[in-house]
């Protein structure tokens, strides 16, 4: 089915260590984007992506990195992982052209210890 | 001050009644609403766009007040199914597609 994936959907990570977050959409959509969403404060942008070789910080990006090589890849990096970074993360896309609504990924459940 | 504002509720109401959210947003360059809904540990999905002129989805209906810069969702004759997270969700001008979430409010509907 046509969409966006992500992967893992569960991670524990220590304070300190490094991983990689994986989205791959298969609609060719322009752009895509990472939030994170933690209780009582909605979902945050951390970066976007308006086509490869494009990105940019949204409202957290500290401890992030993106990357976007082709138009169905968006990884997100965390460098050196916090306690702070415990949250879930969602990966969207949407068409630029047509414009209507972001598509989803399940999203990722991170635990920082 | 966020950008989108909404009740985060909880909202409890018996199956059958009618119910409206309000959401406010500062940025008067706002060019889009939406709103979202989000089920329980689930991403969140595509409820309905909000028009100028309002419009209805069948029980829902969503209306937008410019001058005011507030979003409304109404929805009428609430389902068990209906209960979950509804988020306001706004596009300032600009084709970049990046979207600005309210923390969304959460309704129960009790049977």
């Amino acid at each position: 089915n046509a969409g966006v994936t992500q992967t893992p959907k569960f991670q524990v990570l220590k304070t300190g260590q490094s991983m990689t977050l994986q989205c791959a959409q298969d609609m060719n959509h322009e752009y895509m984007s990472w939030y994170r969403q933690d209780p009582g404060m909605g979902l945050r942008l951390i970066h976007y992506s308006v086509g490869a070789g494009i990105t940019d910080q949204g409202e957290v990006p500290n401890g992030y990195n993106v990357s976007r090589s082709t138009t169905e890849d968006f990884p997100l990096r965390l460098l050196s992982a916090a306690p702070s970074q415990t949250s879930v993360y969602f990966c969207a896309s949407i068409s630029l052209q047509r414009g209507y609504g972001y598509t989803f990924g399940s999203g990722t459940r991170l635990t920082v210890v | 001050r966020k950008e989108v504002e909404q009740d985060p509720g909880p909202f409890n109401v018996p199956e059958g009644a009618t119910v409206a959210f309000n959401c406010t947003y500062s940025n008067s360059a706002s060019q889009s609403f939406f709103w979202y809904r989000q089920d329980c540990r689930k991403e969140p999905k595509l409820l309905m766009s909000v028009y100028s002129s309002g419009n209805e989805d069948g029980r829902f209906t969503a209306q937008l007040n410019r001058a005011s810069q507030y979003i409304s969702l109404l929805i009428r004759d609430s389902k068990l199914s209906d209960s979950a997270t509804y988020l306001c969700v706004v596009k300032v001008l600009g084709n970049t597609g990046k979207l600005i979430f309210g923390q969304g409010t959460t309704l129960q509907v009790k049977p």
